[in-house]
């Protein structure tokens, strides 16, 4: 089955760039039946929707990030990614990336989760 | 932005016993659609969260029928008719009626 994996740096230092990667597996990136999105969870708090990139390529964010998220696809890798710049420690938070569909409007699968720290 | 609001925030269940999870929006979730896109999210002790009910009370796929959803407009409630020990964990509602789409703060269900 179709299987999600986050990869990128553990520990960012403040006002720099944050860049993850979701590897997809078990599937293709470019169905029309899904889009791709991140959520990320502060350590021992709920959850928050960062944003989604949907087919075609139109994407949607949070406004409360919006001008510091980007969220983009490489078809030929399989691939998705989040950039989110001049982070600061209210960013630390375990970031996960998710499959949503069309229908039901719920994110299954989601990947196992990377905890990213801002520190210097 | 729509705000989801889930009371009880813990919830302490003999096992066995039923449990009940009510979520209230500050908007109705019935989008231009028809559709009412409020969907129910387990999270399991250091695990991710994994989808159990979609628009309001369609069980997704491998969901035990002892989780059952409701309601409509801006109230909803999830149940568990039998607490087994594996339902443990924090419960989530999420809205993807508006952007952006917003969860509730989590009730954590807790064996007594």
């Amino acid at each position: 089955q179709l299987q999600l994996q986050e990869s990128g740096p553990g520990l960012v230092k403040p006002s720099e760039t944050l860049s993850l990667t979701c590897s997809v597996s078990g599937g293709s990136i470019s169905s029309s039946s899904y889009y791709w999105g991140w959520i990320r969870q502060p350590p021992g708090r709920g959850l928050e929707w960062i944003g989604s990139i949907f087919y075609g390529g139109s994407t949607f964010y949070n406004p409360s990030l919006k001008s510091r998220v980007t969220i983009s696809v490489d078809t030929s890798k399989n691939q998705f990614s989040l950039k989110l710049s001049s982070v600061t420690a209210a960013d630390t938070a375990v970031y996960y990336c998710v499959r949503g569909d069309y229908v039901t409007r719920g994110f299954d699968p989601w990947g196992q989760g990377t905890l990213v720290t801002v520190s210097s | 932005e729509i705000v989801m609001t889930q009371t009880p925030l813990s919830s302490p269940v003999t096992l066995g016993q039923p449990a009940s999870i009510s979520c209230t929006s500050s908007q109705s979730l019935v989008h231009s659609d028809g559709n009412t896109y409020l969907s129910w999210l387990q999270q399991r002790p250091g695990q991710p969260p994994r989808l159990l009910i979609y628009k309001i009370s369609n069980r997704f796929s491998g969901v035990p029928d002892r989780f059952s959803g409701s309601g409509a407009g801006t109230d909803f409630t999830l149940k568990i008719s039998r607490v087994e020990a594996e339902d443990v964990g924090v419960y989530y509602c999420m809205q993807a009626t508006q952007f952006p789409w917003t969860f509730g703060q989590g009730t954590k269900v807790e064996i007594k």
